[in-house]
């Protein structure tokens, strides 16, 4: 399976400040994927990041608050933008690997706002 | 849409206890099927998985097996340990190249 190094592995913002997370992968994958892991919950999808085209959002975020770069099959950053307490949660990045079926995560970036 | 529910914890067992963590499907074909499992202060990992009906997955004493006419992925373990203390995470992926999707999460603790 594929290994991912994901950072910072965690920061304290300030509010009204951004934040870009990155992940870097050992292997080249088709698709990244990008979650948001709040306190206490389940992991809900942010966004599907496919080399050399925009980034694919699920309903309730947008590319101005959380936009994603894909600059080629083995990196991928996701900056939340204009940073409020409610943001304060985990990101976790993970991507799909072919051989022996199944998706790997990075170790997560827990993000404190204040 | 697809999504995952699985039941609600906190679960608190004793060691040596029987463990069944419940998760059901939706999906509009046949997804593939995960277990992950969460220490604390750690990341996702694999635990098991099963790709097609009637598989059964299995690692570390944890088995779960696809069933279709029931649309389940049910989590067991004949003797839990207090290192098994976790939250365990069950997902559906409805095909290759799409993101899993993660039921609710179940915090299980062991007691010795």
């Amino acid at each position: 399976s594929a290994v991912i190094s994901q950072k910072p592995s965690r920061d304290i913002c300030q509010r009204g400040t951004s934040l870009t997370i990155q992940c870097q992968v050992d292997s080249q994958v088709t698709m990244m994927f990008w979650y948001r892991q709040q306190p206490g919950q389940s992991l809900t999808l942010i966004a599907t990041a496919n080399q050399g085209s925009e980034a694919t959002y699920e309903s309730g975020f947008v590319i101005d608050k959380f936009p994603i770069s894909r600059p080629n099959l083995t990196f991928s950053t996701l900056t939340v933008s204009n940073m409020s307490p409610e943001d304060s949660s985990i990101y976790l990045c993970s991507v799909e690997y072919i051989s022996n079926y199944g998706y790997t995560f990075g170790s997560g970036t827990r993000l404190t706002v204040v | 849409g697809d999504s995952v529910t699985q039941m609600e914890g906190p679960v608190t067992l004793s060691e040596e206890a029987f463990l069944t963590i419940n998760c059901t499907y939706t999906a509009t074909g046949y997804p593939s099927l995960f277990w992950y499992v969460q220490y604390p202060g750690e990341g996702l990992q694999l635990l098991l998985k099963a790709t097609k009906a009637d598989d059964k997955g299995s690692n570390k004493g944890f088995e779960a097996t696809y069933r279709k006419e029931t649309t389940s992925f049910h989590l067991e373990k004949g003797s839990v340990q207090v290192s098994d203390s976790a939250v365990y995470f069950c997902a559906s992926a409805n095909q290759a190249g799409t993101a899993l999707i993660f039921g609710k999460g179940t915090t299980l603790s062991v007691s010795s």
